[in-house]
């Protein structure tokens, strides 16, 4: 009964591939995010949707392309993967606003070590 | 935009102790989320406390509890009587909630619990 799943947990794949992260969410939050962890840890997020609507969109190389086909599942795309794509990515997932001010209102996935070697 | 600041990035303290996490941050909203994540080698981003700006009481979570001091921007956490389960990253990340905003997060804190 996991609220957030990522697949896969590993994947380390050469230079120049084009690879894919799935993430299906099962809490009925109608928002979901990407995040990418650096080396040094640090978080920041790349893209969020919301009812299968790009809303944010940071500064993200276009080689990254996110997918929503309905609002529980939000994949990432990343085409010709460089070295400097190595890194952990996170997916989340939360309400457009928070009912009521309770319930933790964010909700991690486990995270995708990505390794481009 | 908002900013978030961990000025300590790594901590060390014995079992049984009592450590403070510091944070602090920017933003000219005056309603908005804090959360403190806690994540383990495991990776895996937990969850540990919470707090809305709205509210002045400071939230407890059983070990763990916050310092809010919404006019001077701070957020610190306070884990109590440490245990060797602790050691992790943690996190301070704000959000104005609502929408689709992402989680702000600062550079985090490396505690270390030593037995």
């Amino acid at each position: 009964d996991t609220a957030v799943s990522q697949t896969p947990k590993y994947l380390v794949t050469q230079m120049g591939n084009d690879k894919s992260i799935k993430c299906e969410q099962n809490l009925g939050h109608d928002t979901m995010y990407w995040y990418k962890q650096d080396s040094k840890k640090f978080l920041k997020i790349m893209f969020s949707y919301n009812n299968k609507e790009l809303i944010i969109n940071e500064t993200v190389p276009n080689r990254f392309s996110p997918k929503s086909p309905d609002k529980a599942h939000l994949n990432l795309h990343i085409n010709s993967l460089e070295l400097g794509d190595s890194a952990v990515y996170f997916c989340a997932s939360s309400h457009w606003s928070i009912p009521g001010g309770e319930g933790d209102g964010y909700t991690f996935g486990s995270g995708t070590r990505l390794t481009v070697v | 935009a908002q900013t978030v600041t961990q000025s300590q990035p790594e901590m060390s303290v014995q079992e049984a102790e009592t450590v403070t996490l510091s944070c602090t941050y920017d933003t000219s909203e005056s309603n908005y989320y804090l959360f403190w994540y806690k994540q383990p080698p495991s990776r895996q981003m937990i969850l540990v406390i919470r707090q809305e700006a709205y509210k002045q009481q400071n939230a407890t979570e059983n070990r763990f509890s916050v310092n809010f001091q919404k006019a001077a921007k701070s957020f610190s956490l306070k884990i109590s009587d440490s245990q060797l389960g602790d050691t992790a990253m943690y996190f301070c990340a704000f959000w104005q909630g609502g929408g689709a905003d992402g989680l702000t997060f600062g550079k985090g804190t490396h505690l270390i619990i030593q037995p």
